[in-house]
């Protein structure tokens, strides 16, 4: 069975660099898209980007020049890096699995968020 | 970004009841739309995936249909366990959004 958990701080001054790590058990990083949502208290869902198991990325253009995800398959982990974060960053963040449905096209590759982790609230504040 | 709009917001139901949920995209999103269940503290729960199919191990009484812009997801009989927060999603072009989700509260 595949499970995922999230680690990292819970409480991240503003204009510091918030860092989280997702770590993969019970199956394989390869071939999967790997991803990082987030929903702040009481609101609904936001997908923050990829990383494909090879390296690639794809980031949400409203957090773009914010947000580094990276991978490590030797470890089969990966990770999310939001720079200047603000209180409008406080959330649960969530990993999760993409499992792709088909071949991607130039406009997207199509996923179902298959298996997600138990979430970690990050909280901004000084 | 494609908008997702979800109808209702919130709804109250019953035991046994069949209830529907809507969920439209401001664009054709052919049929890459993904339903998601979440439980107050719970990560969301793929239930649905390209608007028909059903996740492995998630019960037959839920439904999708749908395809184009206009989707919907279907109880066909509710159960104490299905009283939670449902949201659309689609994975048709970047960035990926989700609907505003429908709480399905107890009558």
């Amino acid at each position: 069975q595949v499970q995922l958990q999230e680690s990292g701080p819970g409480l991240v001054k503003p204009s510091e660099t918030l860092s989280l790590s997702c770590t993969v058990s019970g199956g394989s990083i390869s071939s999967y898209y790997w991803s990082w949502i987030r929903q702040p208290p009481g609101k609904g869902l936001e997908w923050i980007g990829y990383i494909y198991y090879s390296g690639s990325t794809n980031y949400n253009p409203s957090l773009k020049s914010r947000v580094t995800i990276s991978i490590d398959t030797s470890k089969n982990q990966f990770s999310l890096k939001l720079s200047s974060v603000t209180a409008a960053d406080t959330a649960v963040y969530y990993c999760a699995r993409g499992h792709p449905l088909r071949y991607c096209s130039s406009t997207s590759c199509y996923l179902a968020f298959d298996y997600w982790g138990q979430g970690t609230l990050v909280t901004v504040s000084s | 970004d494609i908008q997702m709009t979800q109808s209702p917001s919130s709804l109250s139901a019953s035991v046994g009841d069949r209830v529907t949920i809507t969920c439209r995209a401001s664009q054709s999103i052919s049929s890459y739309l993904n339903w998601y269940q979440q439980k107050p503290g719970k990560a969301p729960k793929l239930l649905i995936y390209e608007a028909s199919s059903l996740q492995s191990g998630v019960p037959s009484r839920f439904s999708g249909s749908g395809s184009g812009t206009d989707f919907t997801l279907t109880i066909s009989s509710l159960q104490p366990e299905d009283f939670a927060t449902y949201y659309c999603q689609q994975t048709y072009s970047y960035p990926y959004t989700f609907g505003q989700g429908t709480k399905l509260e107890i009558k």
